[in-house]
């Protein structure tokens, strides 16, 4: 099974600071996928095949990475953008999800 | 427009058997593969299993031995049943839509708390 470990568990960005998280899997796998989500909605895909974004996902969101080592970076903070994010692979059976990074508004 | 509805009961007994129904439209299951993931309170995701579009299905192996993923074409549903719940079965079901090996649609999901 590939564990991906995402960090920070938890981070605090103001308004307009620029935002990076990170998923490291256990073993290379070939894209990385995000979902973003809101407290008590469903997730929403948000990023696909690593870097690809979502229909609706605002254009200061992009996705990097490659191998074992994934990064989501917001380049301007928005308070929309508070939410819960989780990594997730599609390399290999059973399909894994990270634990997902809280992103809260300062 | 593509959507995935979970349904099921909210409350099920320790040892008793979850059944739950996911109700699909703007799209056929034998065109889709239609997973089901589970978040528990306060947790992350966890994949469950899947329905491949030619019929066949696949388990996460740490649930295979309670697992069972079922579907009526017909009837655009996916079903999951699932054996012997505990209190750690608790969480949100969901069924979502795969496109290439990522989830493009999900369902709205279904709150199952298991308790006597």
């Amino acid at each position: 099974e590939i564990v991906l470990t995402q960090s920070p568990t938890t981070m605090a960005a103001s308004p307009g600071e620029k935002v990076t998280l990170t998923c490291r899997a256990s073993s290379s796998v070939s894209y990385m996928h995000w979902y973003q989500q809101r407290s008590g909605a469903s997730p929403k895909l948000w990023i696909y095949e690593t870097s690809k974004l979502a229909s609706g996902v605002p254009n200061r969101f992009s996705g990097s990475g490659s191998g074992t080592s994934y990064s989501l970076t917001i380049n301007s903070m928005e308070t929309e953008d508070a939410a819960t994010y989780y990594c997730q692979q599609g390399s290999s059976y059973p399909l894994t999800f990270g634990s997902g990074t809280k992103l809260e508004i300062k | 427009q593509v959507q995935l509805k979970e349904s099921g009961p909210g409350l099920v007994q320790p040892s008793q058997t979850l059944s739950l129904t996911c109700t699909v439209s703007g799209f056929s299951l034998t065109s889709y593969h239609v997973h089901w993931v589970r978040q528990p309170p306060g947790k992350g995701l966890e994949w469950m299993g899947v329905m491949w579009s030619d019929g066949d299905t696949s388990y996460n192996s740490a649930l295979k031995s309670r697992l069972s993923i079922s579907r009526d074409t017909s009837k655009s549903q996916v079903f999951l049943k699932m054996s012997s719940l505990q209190t750690e079965d608790t969480a949100t079901y969901y069924c979502a839509r795969e496109r290439r090996d990522y989830f493009d649609y999900w369902g709205q999901g279904v709150m199952v708390t298991v308790s006597s």
